[in-house]
């Protein structure tokens, strides 16, 4: 089954120590993206992924890091996380990036609270 | 920046209605548009995809319509069933510039049985 993965689907931590949410899609899609949902501002892009080794900022990079290794994962890193990411993140996967793609996959959502 | 709205946050229709949902944007040049539901502690699922080129795509008892002059999508949606109950999200894809999708914040949308 086609599908993106993420884990944990739930965490609560505290500030300030590092935390890694997976993520993995099963399709052989090139572009991959982590994106935050907060109320009132809809989806807002943190960073995305041409391909393996390729990344670059969304609109809202700050305070976070990702990686692209391999194909399949694209982890999103909160080094020194803070309450003002707390969110609900997802992560989304296409065959090529936007615009010229058709459907993007999502991920079930992560939500992490910060304390 | 390309802004997208949509109008209204929430809606609440009894079942069978026919209903509209609305997406603007303010930079009309788009590459294409996308429509997506989005159930409660789950992602998004992609409905219904319009090129730049297109008027309208259907899938079923959904159809999406795009005015690119005017800057506004509609997703119609007949005869609506409680199973309909989700948020739906616009997402723009820019002809320029970044690689990304715009989204909008979405209509909250619950039919009743």
């Amino acid at each position: 089954e086609a599908q993106v993965t993420q884990n944990p689907r739930y965490l609560i931590t505290v500030t300030g120590k590092k935390l890694t949410v997976t993520c993995s899609q099963n399709m052989n899609h090139e572009y991959m993206s982590w994106y935050r949902q907060d109320p009132g501002l809809g989806l807002r892009q943190i960073y995305y992924s041409m391909n393996v080794e390729v990344t670059d900022k969304g609109d809202v990079p700050e305070g976070y890091k990702v990686s692209r290794k391999e194909k399949r994962n694209f982890p999103l890193i909160l080094e020194s996380p803070s309450p003002n990411q707390t969110s609900l993140y997802f992560c989304a996967s296409s065959l090529q990036a936007p615009p010229n793609t058709g459907e993007l996959f999502f991920g079930e959502g992560s939500r992490l609270t910060v304390l | 920046k390309q802004e997208v709205t949509q109008i209204p946050a929430a809606l609440s229709v009894p079942e069978g209605e026919n209903l509209v949902l609305n997406c603007s944007f303010t930079d009309s040049a788009i590459y294409n548009l996308q429509w997506f539901r989005q159930d409660p502690g789950k992602g998004l699922t992609s409905l219904l995809l319009i090129q730049s080129s297109q008027r309208e795509q259907t899938s079923g008892r959904l159809n999406a319509s795009l005015d690119k002059s005017s800057g506004r999508s509609t997703l119609y949606i007949a005869a609506s069933q409680p199973g309909d109950s989700a948020t739906y999200l616009c997402a723009v894809g820019q002809s320029t510039g970044f690689q990304k999708l715009v989204f909008g914040t979405g209509t909250r949308l619950l039919v009743s049985p």
